[in-house]
């Protein structure tokens, strides 16, 4: 069984650029999950989605930060402008449902110059 | 919000040790989980606790849900050096709309050969 898929896996742009990143959860899981990993800390969730509806975007900083999964499958996270303080992992998760284990992919790494 | 407070945050032992490493909470969490995240990578779930007082192993890690319901540990048993990696504990609430969950900031740990 395939895993969760992100690309790209590194990503560096200046401050102000804009940046997405793409996530393919694994097939049948209608949760996905976007974290913000910053270097020595846990993953903090960002935005969770059930099929294509928002269960919880209450820690997306909305002024810069958006995401979708319009067809309730694959996912796109958004920054625009970055910040320096955007440096981080960005990982995306899947689970069969809510409650359910959660399986990440392998992140992506940005760094903001 | 809520917080996980993890320690040690890192350990530096010989091939062949046990190490213990915990979580505590000033919350209730209804249920506890341990992952491991290596270099490049996305955590992996490692043990799920559903119960308070639940204790549960898998190979040579056992880990505890605490019968307050607001700490955990993990223990790994005759440590090898595949063991290196970031231990993280998180904490999930659940009812309403989602499954929130809470990552400590991890413990680093290194196995000497």
């Amino acid at each position: 069984e395939a895993g969760v898929a992100q690309s790209p896996r590194y990503k560096i742009i200046e401050k102000r650029q804009s940046v997405a990143f793409w996530c393919n959860p694994i097939s049948g899981h209608a949760t996905l999950y976007w974290y913000q990993q910053i270097l020595g800390q846990g993953p903090k969730l960002l935005i969770q989605f059930q099929n294509n509806g928002v269960v919880d975007d209450s820690q997306l900083p909305k002024d810069r930060f958006s995401a979708e999964r319009l067809k309730g499958v694959d996912s796109t996270l958004k920054i625009q402008p970055a910040k320096l303080e955007d440096s981080a992992v960005y990982l995306c998760a899947s689970s069969f449902g809510r409650g359910e284990t959660q399986y990440f992919g392998p992140g992506t790494r940005l760094l903001v110059l | 919000g809520q917080q996980l407070n993890q320690s040690p945050q890192s350990m530096f032992i010989q091939e062949g040790e046990d190490v213990s490493m915990n979580c505590t909470s000033s919350s209730i969490f209804n249920t506890w989980l341990w992952y491991k995240q290596e270099p490049g990578e996305g955590p992996v779930l490692l043990i799920a606790l559903y119960k308070a007082g639940e204790l549960t192993s898998n190979g040579r890690l056992t880990a505890q849900f605490g019968i307050t319901r607001k700490d955990s540990f993990l223990n790994i048993s005759a440590s090898i050096p595949s063991d290196v990696g970031i231990y993280f504990c998180a904490g999930r609430t659940s009812g309403g709309s989602n499954y929130k969950l809470t990552f400590g900031k991890g413990t680093l740990l290194t196995v000497n050969p």
